[in-house]
């Protein structure tokens, strides 16, 4: 079964660092391009920032409001993706979703974890 | 960056009925439209891609359709558990963008 699972998710004061990581099961993940999206309490989905498989040199991209924040990462020895966050705000409080899509170009996220909680806050 | 605009922004529909979702892009966006559904306090799950192929499990019920900068997402029999919140997505250039969201009530 193909499966995605966040972790890491908790509490940190404004400033403050965070690593989300994402065990990713039942597939290739080499193969694969990544995505974060989070979720703003009562908000609408946000795409966060995505890496691209071995084929494309596991290069990134990010949503403005992260880039230069928050890092994306990946190790295929553990299957497992990153999401490192640092000079974090208030206003990053929300759920993380890890997400799988496809292996190349135009490419749709086609699976999605169950989400870990960031909570920004003094 | 491409901005997406859904309308209505909610919905409410008896079970058996039809409705349709449409989807605005500030600009072209080719067949890269997706769909996805959520649930209260569940993650997301996808619909359709390419504007109107079905991820695998997903019920003929959902279609889609469209071209250019305008997209519809059609579900067809409404029953109680397609009550949800449904969002469009491009991801044909970066930053990818999701529309703001449909709540869908099923009276």
């Amino acid at each position: 079964e193909v499966q995605v699972v966040e972790s890491g998710g908790g509490l940190v004061q404004p400033g403050g660092s965070l690593r989300l990581s994402c065990a990713a099961s039942g597939f290739i993940f080499s193969d694969h391009y990544m995505d974060w999206v989070r979720q703003a309490p009562g908000k609408g989905l946000e795409w966060v920032g995505r890496i691209r498989n071995k084929a494309r040199s596991y290069t990134t991209e990010y949503a403005a409001s992260v880039k230069g924040r928050f890092t994306i990462s990946g190790d295929n020895s553990k299957n497992s993706l990153y999401l490192q966050m640092n000079s974090l705000k208030t206003e990053d409080t929300a759920v993380y979703y890890c997400a799988r899509s496809g292996r190349g170009g135009y490419s749709p996220i086609d699976v999605w974890g169950q989400g870990t909680a960031v909570t920004v806050s003094s | 960056d491409i901005q997406m605009t859904q309308s209505p922004s909610s919905l409410s529909a008896s079970v058996g009925d039809r409705v349709t979702i449409t989807c605005r892009a500030s600009q072209g966006i080719s067949k890269s439209l997706a769909w996805f559904q959520q649930k209260p306090g569940k993650a997301p799950k996808s619909l359709i891609y390419d504007i109107s192929s079905l991820q695998s499990g997903v019920p003929s019920k959902f279609s889609g359709s469209g071209s250019g900068t305008d997209f519809t997402l059609t579900i067809n029999s409404l029953q109680p558990e397609d009550s949800a919140t449904y969002y469009c997505q491009q991801y044909n250039d970066y930053p990818i963008t999701f529309g703001q969201g449909t709540r869908l009530e099923i009276k």
